[in-house]
């Protein structure tokens, strides 16, 4: 089947500017992540969504950063008033209830420039 | 809080050797999970195999197999018979509960190449 997908693959914006990335989870897929993969930082968490409940946001950096899950299934991370350190690749990934692994996307590449 | 320590920066080994990738890790909780993951130059992560704490066996899939030493906190990777396309950073990661989530605490990654 379809594995986890993400829009765009690459995305260069000047700073100051809002951006959105996409993540479609397989399908069927409760669990949602986002995480950022920087130079300097190595692999961050950023949000996690699971069904119906709150989410878990304490990994994102700063109120610039949001995201929402729609439906139970396809989820947006927008970043508003990008700063050049918010360029790295940010990979989402979903896994299925009661299982512990998570498959992760190929990643969208974020330049601040 | 969880942490993963992985020290090896980089390691060569030649095709059809084993190799051992090193992963310490730290946690107060008593019921915790291991994964480790492959991230080959396309940049995709990839799922490899994954320890629960309370499994009495060590992991295993196909060529790669876990070592899991739980009184010295080590879950250290075994590649069996390397083959050229093994080659990529590989990461140790470990689940956190706390929050209420089930994210992903990362190792640092270290960097495998098989050589001909």
């Amino acid at each position: 089947g379809a594995g986890v997908s993400q829009s765009p693959s690459n995305k260069v914006t000047e700073k100051g500017k809002d951006v959105e990335l996409r993540c479609d989870p397989i399908s069927g897929h409760t669990a949602l992540y986002w995480y950022r993969q920087s130079l300097g930082q190595g692999l961050e968490f950023l949000i996690y969504f699971q069904g119906n409940s709150a989410p878990d946001k304490s990994g994102l950096p700063s109120d610039r950063f949001s995201a929402e899950r729609t439906g139970g299934s396809v989820s947006t991370l927008t970043i508003q008033r990008t700063q050049q350190e918010d360029s790295a690749v940010y990979l989402c990934a979903s896994s299925s209830l009661g299982l512990p692994e998570q498959f992760f996307g190929p990643g969208t590449r974020l330049t601040v420039l | 809080a969880q942490k993963i320590t992985q020290t090896q920066p980089g390691m060569f080994v030649q095709e059809k050797e084993a190799v051992t990738l090193d992963c310490t890790y730290d946690t107060s909780d008593q019921s915790y999970g291991l994964f480790w993951y492959k991230q080959p130059s396309s940049g995709e992560m990839i799922f490899l195999i994954y320890q629960g704490s309370y499994d009495e066996q060590n992991a295993t899939e196909g060529r790669y197999s876990l070592n899991f030493q739980k009184a010295r906190k080590s879950a250290n990777l075994v590649i069996s018979a390397s083959q050229l396309g093994d080659s990529a950073m590989y990461f140790c990661a470990m689940r956190d509960n706390q929050g209420g989530s089930e994210k992903l605490v990362f190792g640092k990654g270290m960097k495998l190449t098989v050589n001909p």
